[in-house]
């Protein structure tokens, strides 16, 4: 069975510092893969999504960029934080066109 | 673009009772699916269920089944029998059915549903 996999689960970071996410994939090949940001209480925004290696979308304008090196990896990243980029981030993953999400544990990222 | 609404911010209901979750959405197209998830206090995010526009029957599993009127652009879940553990906030999220490969989702902002013993 498929499996997704999110770390870390917590991380708290000063304003100005990198940021790096990971997210990855089991038990399937070339899944489209999605970051989200989750504000307190609110729905979920999607960030970036890539449907292959090297192909990444992005949805909004932001602090953030993401990778995916290999097939079943997909990176958020940034340079430097904002305070903004405070939330919880999930990474989910869909076996391709017409297929449900599938949404690893989540990260809740505090900006000091 | 679509737009999906759940206009409950929250709901509460009694133990093994039945509670229905309202979801309205917004489309000019003719063939989408329609999904409800559930976020616990964990936080993880499950796929509840999922209903494809063409069929007209509604979708059911277990517990959870869905009301969807493809004409009033309504999709609401019913859970029967409300346990403790399906306290959550409820999502509902449609897709295109012509999405290319992307699968791209819309989400509602969610209502936070509490179980009350």
């Amino acid at each position: 069975s498929q499996t997704i996999h999110q770390w870390p689960a917590t991380l708290v970071q000063p304003v100005g510092s990198p940021l790096s996410l990971e997210c990855t994939v089991e038990g399937t090949s070339n899944p489209n893969l999605y970051w989200y940001r989750q504000a307190a209480g609110r729905g979920l925004q999607l960030l970036f999504y890539s449907v292959g290696i090297g192909q990444i979308s992005s949805e909004v304008p932001q602090n953030l960029s993401a990778s995916r090196p290999q097939d079943r990896q997909f990176i958020l990243s940034s340079k430097k934080l904002l305070l903004s980029d405070s939330g919880f981030y999930l990474c989910a993953w869909s076996g391709g066109r017409r297929q449900p999400q599938h949404f690893g544990d989540g990260t809740r990222l505090s900006i000091l | 673009a679509q737009t999906v609404t759940q206009s409950q911010p929250e709901m509460s209901v009694q133990e093994a009772e039945t509670v229905t979750l309202s979801c309205t959405y917004d489309t000019s197209e003719n063939n989408y699916y329609l999904f409800w998830y559930k976020q616990p206090p964990s936080r993880q995010m499950i796929l509840v269920i999922r209903q494809e526009a063409y069929k007209q029957q509604n979708a059911t599993e277990n517990r959870f089944s869905v009301n969807f009127q493809k004409a009033a652009k309504s999709f609401s879940l019913k859970i029967s029998d409300s346990q403790l553990g399906d306290t959550a906030m409820y999502f509902c999220a449609f897709m295109k059915a012509q999405t290319g490969a992307n699968s791209k989702l819309t989400f509602g902002k969610g209502i936070t549903l509490s179980v009350r013993p």
